[in-house]
C-alpha cells in the first residue's frame, strides 16, 4: 500500500528555520516525484514544487523560487521542505503528494496527510 | 503564466446534476491535462479526474471531466449528487514549464 507520511505540527517563530518531512512507502521512492502544495487558513492549493528523489532534480514554482528549499533523502525515502527564515505568513497546512508516472505533469495520485505550520511571535 | 478561474460556489439539491467549470486564461486548455481534485473539510485532497476525463479507480462514474476549447475551459460534472459529494474542487494543469497551477476552488453544496 502507498503510504505518504508527513512529521508533525510545528510551533515557530519568525525568523526560526524548519524542515518537515514526507515518508515515502509501499512504492519505489525514487521513481516518482514528489510534490509540496501549501494551503494557507481557508485558502486554495498552491502548487509549490516538486522533486525527483532518484537524482534530486527539483523543480520550484516561481512564486516559491528563493522562499524554501526541496529536499529528499533516498537511503530513507523522504522527502523535505524546508524554510531558512520563517514568517507569520508561511502559516499554512502544507502537504506533500507523489506524482503519477507520466513524469513531472502527471497527477497528485497518494497525498500525505499534511502538516500544520503555524508562525506566532 | 496563466490562472485558473472557478466559480466560488455552486449548488445544488441531491440527485442532481452539477457542473463546475474551471477557464484557462491564456493558452490553450487543451495544451496540458486538466486534473480535477476534492477536499473534504478536514482531509487532505483526492483525485476525481485526472488526463482532462480519466477517473482513478474507486471514483464513482457519477464523477467526469471534459474540456471545451472553444471556450478555452475544463469542467467537471458530478450526476446523482449525494451529500457526500459536499466538498471543495480544485482544476489544476501546467504551463508551459512544467509548472502546476490550481484552480482558486470550488465550493459545492448539496442542499
Amino acid at each position: 500500500e502507498v503510504q505518504l507520511v508527513q512529521s508533525g505540527a510545528e510551533v515557530k517563530k519568525p525568523g526560526e528555520s524548519l524542515k518537515i518531512s514526507c515518508k515515502g512507502s509501499g512504492y519505489s521512492f525514487t521513481s516518482y516525484w514528489i510534490g509540496w502544495v501549501r494551503q494557507m487558513p481557508g485558502k486554495g492549493l498552491e502548487w509549490m514544487g516538486i522533486i525527483y528523489p532518484g537524482d534530486s532534480d527539483t523543480r520550484y514554482s516561481p512564486s516559491f523560487q528563493g522562499q524554501v528549499t526541496i529536499s529528499a533523502d533516498k537511503s530513507i525515502s523522504t522527502a523535505y521542505l524546508q524554510w531558512s527564515s520563517l514568517k507569520a505568513s508561511d502559516t499554512a497546512m502544507y502537504y506533500c503528494a507523489r506524482l503519477s508516472g507520466l513524469g513531472l505533469t502527471g497527477h497528485f495520485d497518494y497525498w500525505g496527510q499534511g502538516t500544520l505550520v503555524t508562525v506566532s511571535s | 503564466n496563466f490562472m485558473l478561474t472557478q466559480p466560488h460556489s455552486v449548488s445544488e439539491s441531491p440527485g442532481k446534476t452539477v457542473t463546475i467549470s474551471c477557464t484557462r486564461s491564456s493558452g490553450s486548455i487543451a495544451s496540458n491535462y486538466v486534473q480535477w481534485y476534492q477536499q473534504r473539510p478536514g482531509s487532505a485532497p483526492t483525485t476525481v479526474i485526472y488526463e482532462d476525463n480519466q477517473r482513478p479507480s474507486g471514483v464513482p462514474d457519477r464523477f467526469s471531466g471534459s474540456i471545451d476549447s472553444s471556450s478555452n475551459s475544463a469542467s467537471l460534472t458530478i450526476s446523482g449528487l449525494k451529500t457526500e459529494d459536499e466538498a471543495d474542487y480544485y482544476c489544476q494543469s501546467y504551463d508551459s514549464s512544467n509548472h502546476g497551477v490550481f484552480g482558486g476552488g470550488t465550493k459545492l453544496t448539496v442542499l
